[in-house]
């Protein structure tokens, strides 16, 4: 059964600290998304991240792959509470071939001041 | 922008109702998705469509039927409406291999 898992679940850290989720899959995919979800909102694109070692970073979120280990992680700097959102990351089920995508359950995270 | 609007943000039917959900995108995107998103659960899969008058079932297809007859519009109907239905519904559109673009949801409530 094709399986992406994230960790942790939920996250609360405060304002300046640094922490990473972590997104596992099952598939052998070298295409995976992240995503942001604000509350009561929809999904907002993140990153595309395209081939093994790619790392985008934008602000103070930067996303890595590596699709030997089918890991993802995405690393917060310097946490600010506007990154209070849910994140999820996703992966093409027939290994970037398709569109259609499995998503993990995602990243509750709370950024306390 | 690409931009995918859905027909309605909150939606509220009687069990047994025929329900309609539209999406539009204005970006020729070949691909159109129908997701539903419950807690805990993720966003699970119910059909897309790659291109008009074509689709394919997702995860979770039982209970709902699509229509694509125009490139730019993919429709999610909900045959009888169910209780366990209530959810949030998203649509989402992509060019081809490219990342997907979500609109704004419609939360619908089947009381």
């Amino acid at each position: 059964e094709l399986k992406v898992e994230q960790n942790p679940l939920f996250l609360s850290m405060q304002e300046g600290k640094n922490y990473t989720i972590y997104c596992n899959y099952s598939t052998t995919s070298d295409r995976l998304y992240w995503y942001r979800q604000d509350p009561g909102k929809s999904l907002e694109s993140l990153f595309v991240l395209l081939s093994n070692g790619a790392v985008k970073q934008e602000g103070r979120l930067m996303a890595s792959l590596d699709t030997k280990a089918r890991l993802s992680t995405l690393h917060i700097t310097a946490a600010v509470h506007d990154l209070s959102a849910t994140y999820f990351c996703a992966v093409d089920r027939y290994g970037g071939a398709t569109n259609k995508l499995i998503f993990g359950t995602g990243t509750l995270l709370a950024v306390q001041p | 922008d690409v931009k995918v609007t859905q027909s309605s943000r909150y939606l509220v039917k009687r069990t047994g109702e025929k329900v309609f959900l539209e999406c539009v995108q204005d970006m020729d995107h070949e691909n159109m998705f129908w997701y539903r998103q419950d807690p805990g659960l993720g966003l699970r899969l119910i059909y897309f469509s790659y291109d008009v008058k074509m689709k394919e079932k997702g995860d979770i297809p039982e209970g709902y039927s699509v229509s694509r007859e125009k490139k730019e519009r993919f429709s999610l109907i909900l045959e009888s409406a169910s209780t366990n239905q209530t959810s949030m519904y998203l649509c989402a559109s992509t060019p081809r291999l490219n990342e997907q673009y979500f609109g704004p949801g419609t939360r619908l409530t089947v009381t």
